[in-house]
């Protein structure tokens, strides 16, 4: 089945201690993102990747860290969390070539705490 | 910069009603205008639009683009409460960003 696979769906952690939330797409997809959802401020662009060892910050990438070293994964790093950082992450991948490409398919989300 | 603005933010109409979304965009070399439905969890797909005027439905709803106006439309008519969601759009340009969404409320 394709799809989009996030770990952990939910995650409370405490301020400072690093975190990884792993990401994954069996596609072949070369695009993937990371996107953070707060209440009325819809979905932001984290960062993003147009293909292996190739990301681009998006609008909020304060605070974050991603790698690209391998096609289908897309690892979101936060080195020192803080509480600000509390909110609900998405990863998504779509194809980008042959024109328009395909539709951006999303994994499950993850909650994330900072306390 | 690329930018999505999407109207109105909030909409609360009655079962039955028909409701017209807007979303205007601009991107750098723009491919595709995508729009989503949102409830308790991740978006779910609904349009991908390339083409300008082609009109795209699916049950009750439809949607259009406009490239001339950098703009595109969702409608969705005769309303159910099962629509009450978070509607998204995201142009996909050099890469897909999203607006803030217009929250829809639907009273039975």
């Amino acid at each position: 089945e394709a799809q989009v696979t996030q770990n952990p769906r939910y995650l409370i952690t405490v301020t400072g201690k690093k975190l990884t939330v792993t990401c994954s797409q069996n596609m072949n997809h070369e695009y993937m993102s990371w996107y953070r959802q707060d209440p009325g401020l819809g979905l932001r662009q984290i960062y993003y990747s147009m293909n292996v060892e190739v990301t681009d910050k998006g609008d909020v990438p304060e605070g974050y860290k991603v790698s690209r070293k391998e096609k289908r994964n897309f690892p979101l790093i936060l080195e020192s969390p803080s509480p600000n950082q509390t909110s609900l992450y998405f990863c998504a991948s779509s194809f980008f070539s042959g024109g328009s490409g395909s539709p951006l398919h999303f994994g499950n989300g993850t909650r994330l705490t900072v306390t | 910069e690329d930018k999505v603005v999407q109207s109105p933010l909030s909409l609360v109409v009655h079962e039955g009603d028909t409701v017209t979304l807007n979303c205007s965009y601009e991107v750098t070399n723009f491919r595709s205008l995508l729009w989503y439905k949102q409830e308790k969890k991740a978006p779910t797909f609904l349009f991908m639009l390339t083409s300008s005027g082609i009109e795209k439905k699916s049950g009750r709803l439809s949607s259009i683009l406009d490239k001339k106006e950098l703009s595109s439309i969702l409608n969705i008519t005769a309303t159910q409460t099962g629509d009450s969601a978070i509607y998204l759009c995201a142009p996909k340009g050099d890469k897909i960003i999203f607006g803030k969404g217009t929250r829809l409320h639907i009273l039975p």
